[in-house]
């Protein structure tokens, strides 16, 4: 599976979007963009997936770049409760073991 | 309907003892995968289970081993603890080896 690279962390203000980025600039073509986050000793979360067009759910947005070497996750409307570790993980669709990167650590602050 | 449950929540263990925890996948799901979660890390893949049978194993040890009933539900089993092993402890299930992941809220072994 490739590796992600993501920014260690990054804060948002109440309200502002949230835009998270990460790396994955040797993700294969059959591997997918998956996000999840983890809030404080909480189980992660899964949030959005994607292949190679941006998603949209109620929790969040997806942007794939046309290469796939890089996405960004888009929180639209940021809470203190969005506070907690995402991480971006790429996954092939025989996706026998998701391995997590060191994530990045949100702050969404009032 | 019911997510992913696990048991017991918090537990206590001293060196060189066993433990057992104990997984119950979300309705649906037939696969399970485990996760170790050191404090302030990333979780680790540990292994996947499948059709009662391990699929996918991670860098641990033989002392980790675990086992998958036909009900789908799965224990993780973890021989002669050391001090390294205390962490909180995941449990993931899918529908096939590569659905979508839903997380359990983990177990948290302390090992004393």
């Amino acid at each position: 599976d490739a590796k992600t690279t993501q920014p260690t962390s990054m804060d948002c203000a109440e309200g502002r979007a949230a835009n998270l980025p990460c790396n994955h600039s040797t993700i294969s073509g059959n591997e997918y963009v998956y996000w999840y986050r983890q809030i404080h000793s909480q189980g992660p979360q899964y949030i959005i997936h994607g292949l190679k067009n941006n998603e949209t759910n109620e929790m969040a947005s997806l942007i794939i770049t046309e290469d796939r070497k890089s996405s960004t996750l888009i929180l639209p409307h940021a809470t203190l409760r969005d506070t907690a570790v995402y991480y971006c993980i790429v996954r092939n669709t025989g996706g026998f073991k998701t391995i997590f990167g060191a994530g990045t650590r949100l702050f969404v602050k009032a | 309907d019911a997510g992913v449950t696990q048991s017991p929540t918090h537990l206590i263990k001293t060196r060189g003892q066993q433990v057992t925890l104990r997984c119950s996948p979300k309705s649906g799901h037939d696969t399970v995968s485990w996760y170790q979660q050191a404090l302030g890390q990333e979780p680790q893949f540990i292994f996947q289970y499948y059709e009662e049978e391990e699929r996918q194993r991670g860098n641990f040890p033989d002392r980790f081993s675990g086992h998958q009933f036909p009900n789908y539900s799965s224990e993780l089993n973890v021989n002669a603890l050391l001090l390294g092993d205390s962490a909180l402890y995941l449990c993931a299930s899918s529908f096939g080896v590569s659905g979508e992941l839903f997380f359990g809220e983990g177990s948290r072994l302390t090992v004393l």
